[in-house]
């Protein structure tokens, strides 16, 4: 099972901000949080991932609590270009390939529509 | 810049036969995965290979068998299709042994239908 809750879909005014939450309750010490997306029956696409710090990259910003139980994926000026199915995965970074501790586990994720 | 190659993108497929499809990534990764999509459902995972030479089985390995050919190739096999391996299947590669692993990249998809 997925060890992350999104909500199944959220809505966002083109131009606006979108704010996609997670919880991860039960993340362990060395697990990261990873955020993909998924636009239209496409592969996966990266998007950005995070230990205990909050991350910005050319994509998004990544909010993750003090305590790490939850985190928020920012989209700053979301277009319609951003409507896409968003996964929220936490999983141990690296080591041998992951292992089966670090293979993504996908949920259902977050079906983000931006609307004009 | 093609990243990860799959073949073929579509494939129709009648009950009983039997088909491969291929995987090559060009970014020298060590790691590299099966997935498979069913209609509004998550990816979930049919097999990896965290090096060449190796293979585990992820959550849904049955009715397939894969082959790691070398570091570039990772092929899935369906020896006998049934109508429940309809889906899209995604191939995937990823880094081995950074610590700050900066996920994977994905393939277009393969789009089976068995029918």
């Amino acid at each position: 099972d997925a060890k992350t809750t999104q909500p199944p879909s959220m809505d966002c005014a083109e131009g606006r901000a979108a704010n996609l939450p997670c919880n991860h309750s039960t993340i362990s010490g060395n697990e990261y949080v990873y955020w993909y997306r998924q636009i239209h029956s496409q592969g996966p696409q990266y998007i950005i991932h995070g230990l205990k710090n909050n991350e910005t990259n050319e994509m998004a910003s990544l909010i993750i609590t003090e305590d790490r139980k939850s985190s928020t994926l920012i989209l700053p000026h979301a277009t319609l270009r951003d409507t896409a199915v968003y996964y929220c995965i936490v999983r141990v970074a690296g080591g041998l390939g992951g292992g089966s501790q670090g293979n993504l586990i996908f949920g259902k994720g977050t079906k983000l529509s931006v609307k004009p | 810049n093609a990243g990860v190659t799959q073949t073929p993108k579509f494939q129709v497929l009648k009950t009983g036969q039997s088909m491969t499809l291929q995987c090559a990534q060009d970014m020298n990764h060590n790691s590299m995965y099966w997935y498979r999509q069913d209609p509004g459902m998550g990816l979930r995972l049919i097999y990896y290979s965290a090096s060449e030479g190796t293979t585990d089985k992820g959550e849904v390995p049955n009715g397939y068998n894969v082959s790691r050919l070398n570091k570039r190739e990772f092929s899935l096999r369906l020896e006998s299709a049934a109508p429940s391996q309809t889906s899209v299947y995604f191939c995937a590669s990823s880094e081995l042994g950074s610590p700050i692993s900066y996920g994977y990249t994905f393939g277009s998809g393969t789009r089976l239908t068995v029918v």
